[in-house]
This record gives structure tokens, sequence and C-alpha cells, in this order.
């Protein structure tokens, strides 16, 4: 099956740094990726998504980007703000929705 | 659009002791999941529904784990009997149709045993 390797797996940056969490997937069946942000307590909510006909997709202050051959794909949070500070997942889901999470990274922002 | 819901959200159990959840997803909504997410690790997917029936169980451990969608809305997972390791937040989330699209997530249910 899939197997979804995430880094750093802690991240800490100053407010208004840009912050970059990396993901691996071995399935090359794969063809969507989304990350999803976890606040203590709280449940997994979508930020951003990529299918793989797509390079690099942007939202604001957040992109991802996706390399198929290599098969990894990254986030990117610019200016990053205290609120950022949460558990970031990354996910890879082949066409039968079998979507296997990353292990996590917890971003912590410094103001 | 109201969200999944999911219920108890807490429950502590002894060990060897039964414990069910249950899952209301998004309105329209033909896929469920029920995933295991442990303290600092990430979600774990049990079980797949597709409507129904079930689309992928394979890590589910079905010595002590069952879940079942009669009506093809409603979900309940049921671990009996309940281990240590059980320990965690399990997760429901729904998506619209069948395919690689977003799933929603509800609040989860905390279990803890002691």
């Amino acid at each position: 099956g899939e197997n979804v390797e995430q880094h750093p797996s802690t991240l800490s940056v100053q407010e208004g740094d840009s912050a970059v969490i990396k993901c691996t997937y071995s399935d090359s069946a794969s063809n969507y990726f989304p990350w999803y942000k976890q606040e203590l307590g709280k449940r997994p909510q979508l930020i951003i998504d990529i299918r793989s006909n797509v390079g690099e997709k942007k939202d604001q202050r957040i992109a991802v980007t996706l390399n198929k051959t290599a098969k990894h794909f990254s986030l990117h949070i610019t200016e990053t703000q205290p609120e950022d500070s949460a558990v970031y997942f990354c996910a890879a889901q082949r066409d039968n929705n079998d979507m296997r999470f990353g292990a996590g990274t917890r971003l912590t922002v410094k103001p | 659009e109201a969200g999944v819901a999911q219920s108890p959200r807490y429950k502590i159990i002894e060990k060897r002791q039964s414990v069910a959840f249950w899952c209301n997803p998004i309105s329209g909504h033909a896929t469920l999941y029920w995933y295991q997410q442990i303290l600092g690790q990430g979600p774990k997917l049990l079980i797949q529904f597709q409507n129904n029936g079930v689309v992928d169980d394979s890590q589910l451990p079905k010595d002590r784990f069952s879940a079942e969608r009669l009506k093809g809305v409603d979900s309940t997972l049921k671990i009996q009997p309940a281990k240590l390791e059980d320990s965690a937040v399990y997760l429901c989330a729904s998506s619209p149709i069948y395919g690689s699209y977003e799933q929603y997530f509800g609040p989860g249910t905390r279990l803890t045993v002691t």
C-alpha cells in the first residue's frame, strides 16, 4: 500500500518567516495530494490540495508544489503568523479514495 | 451546510469493555471513512464505505473492531473488547462522491482505555 513520509516532524519559525514542509509518497498511482491543518483538540481541515496534472498551486500565503517524477510534494507558507501554529498533515490518495496520511509536522510560529 | 457529526465526544472505558461510536456524515455524501488517530500521529484509515458497501477495510483489526453503515447514511464503529492500545481519537469523515476528493472531518471521539 501507499506509504507517505513527512519531514520535519517539528518546525519553529519566527513570525514573518517562511515555512516549508516536505512529503514523499511511494504509490505512483496516487493522484490527489491534500494538506490538512489540525489545531490542538480540533478536527483536521483542508487548507490546500493539488492534483497530479498540476505542478504548483497557490492560495494567498500558502502554496503547494508537486514533483510526480520524484514522488514528492511540499507545502510552503510565507509571511507566517502566530495563528499558523498547528500540526500539518500531508496525504496522498488514489482514485479509490484510499487516503494515507503523513505523521504530521508541528509548526510553531514565534511572535 | 451542516458538518459531519460524531458522538460521543469523549469516552473512558476499562480494558475488555465494549464501546460504540456514531457518525452522521454531511447530507448527500456517499463515501464515509473511519480513521484512528493516535496521539502524535497522522490519521490511519480503518474502513471506508461507499453508500452501504465496504470499499476498504484492510487496516481494520477485525478480531475486535466492526463497523456498519446499514442504510448508507449513518455509521457506527464498535470495539469489543477494547485494549489499552485502542486509546486514540476516532475520526469520521465523508466525501461527496467516489474518487479523489476532499474529505470533511467530524470533531472526533476521544477514547481512553484504562
